[in-house]
């Protein structure tokens, strides 16, 4: 079945440090790649997505690239913040064109700590 | 803008009553899912329903049961409750006909404390 392979976390770092968390998918057909970032004591919240291979999904500084070679959608932002402190979840949706079939199938999360 | 509402925030019961989460999506939104997440877990998708009708289902234990009403909102009803099902409900809503451009909504959840 789908499923969604997520850097372990949890991974600290400074201010302005570069960030990558690693994220891997395997799925038939040509899903849709979200992240998703949660706050503590909140919901979820739509970080960035991208719909087809190739395709960059952006926001907030951060990105990440669909990239269906490899399976993957590495997260990455190039100077964090202390408000970046949060859980970051990789998800996927199954092919599209398969309806019926949007549940999200979510990585196991990665707790992201930024110290000042 | 209108977001996906959850009510209640927080809900205490203790074992083996019933519980029911009521979910309101934006406007518009055909669609509704129900997920579970479990202290420190990832989400888990429970059940999800279309145009008021279920349209897929996860690892939903027995004791639960939910539904679509004719204005969209849906409810979650969980009875016998257990310890474990202690965590956090999340409902999402979409539509479907623009999902793959705007994707999911989430609410922010309630808490459901088994004690």
């Amino acid at each position: 079945g789908d499923s969604v392979t997520q850097m372990e976390g949890p991974v600290t770092l400074s201010e302005e440090a570069f960030l990558t968390i690693n994220c891997t998918y395997t799925a038939t057909g040509y899903p849709s790649l979200f992240w998703y970032v949660q706050y503590p004591g909140e919901g979820l919240q739509l970080l960035l997505k991208a719909t087809k291979a190739d395709d960059k999904g952006s926001n907030k500084g951060f990105e990440a690239t669909y990239r269906k070679e490899t399976t993957s959608f590495h997260l990455e932002k190039g100077s964090v913040q202390v408000s970046d402190s949060a859980v970051y979840f990789c998800a996927l949706v199954p092919d599209l064109s398969n309806f019926g079939n949007e549940k999200l199938t979510f990585g196991t999360g990665t707790r992201l700590t930024i110290i000042p | 803008a209108a977001g996906v509402i959850q009510s209640p925030r927080h809900l205490i019961k203790e074992k083996r009553e019933t519980a029911t989460l009521k979910c309101y999506p934006i406007p518009r939104h055909d669609t509704v899912y129900w997920y579970q997440q479990g202290p420190g877990q990832d989400p888990q998708f429970l059940i999800s329903f279309y145009e008021k009708m279920q349209s897929d289902k996860g690892s939903i234990p027995d004791r639960f049961s939910a539904q679509q009403f004719s204005d969209y909102h849906s409810e979650l009803n969980m009875s016998s409750l257990e310890l474990g099902d202690s965590a956090l409900y999340f409902c999402a809503s979409s539509y479907f006909q623009v999902f793959a451009n705007y994707g999911y909504t989430f609410g922010s959840g309630t808490r459901l404390t088994v004690v």
